[in-house]
């Protein structure tokens, strides 16, 4: 695809619901990384896949969240039993392959609302 | 521990107006220095990535320098169209930091009015 594509662009859970974030990096980008933005903060490091392995999920806040690239490409973030406070922009950015001067390529973001 | 901060928070400039945007760091070890920009509702978009001190680098009407603690972006002469959250990041050198993995400041809010 021309871009790094993210659905849904918007999501409305009631507290305790599960959601599931997708993410579409641009073709043949090796490199996935998850990011959460709170309003008003820089994006802060969720996890990182190169391929479908998962390198690092170090920045995942609880076990709530779990992340998957089952074949490399598509990846889904998962949030369950949402809490108020996961409430922020779901921002995934992918690149050719992990070095490190590589530029990261962010879609446009999922804005999850807790009520 | 790594931050970056990044000042001011917010900056309003007339069309024309000159001015800079600062992002101090501390990193136990840089990788790079990488300026994004964001606009309302999307994904931050790529500016620049700085790799040494004394290392400059430009596009249009920005201009970002580096030195050991910090980096400035240099915006000449803005339009309205520059208006936009700007973004400052770090990779650090810290052999356990997943390579590609960035850590963000706050960010500007610039405003330029006509």
């Amino acid at each position: 695809g021309a871009g790094v594509s993210q659905s849904p662009r918007y999501k409305v859970a009631k507290r305790g619901q599960d959601v599931a974030l997708r993410c579409d990096p641009i073709s043949g980008h090796v490199s996935l990384f998850w990011y959460q933005q709170a309003l008003g903060q820089g994006p802060e490091f969720l996890t990182y896949f190169q391929n479908e392995a998962q390198l690092d999920k170090s920045g995942l806040p609880s076990d709530r969240f779990f992340a998957e690239r089952p074949e490399g490409s598509v990846s889904t973030l998962k949030i369950q039993r949402t809490q108020q406070e996961d409430s922020a922009v779901y921002l995934c950015a992918s690149s050719r392959h992990p070095a490190t001067n590589e530029k990261l390529f962010f879609g446009s973001g999922t804005q999850l609302s807790v009520l | 521990e790594d931050q970056v901060t990044q000042s001011p928070e917010a900056l309003r400039l007339q069309e024309g107006e000159s001015s800079s945007l600062n992002c101090s760091y501390t990193v136990s070890g840089l990788r790079g220095l990488f300026w994004y920009r964001q606009d309302p509702g999307k994904g931050p978009e790529f500016l620049f990535t700085l790799y040494s001190a004394g290392e400059e680098k430009e596009k249009e009407r920005l201009k970002a320098t580096l030195t050991k603690k910090e980096s400035f972006l240099h915006i000449t002469a803005p339009k309205p169209e520059d208006s936009a959250t700007y973004l400052c990041a770090v990779q650090a050198l810290d052999r356990g930091s997943t390579l590609g993995r960035l850590y963000f400041g706050r960010g500007t809010q610039l405003t330029v009015w006509p």
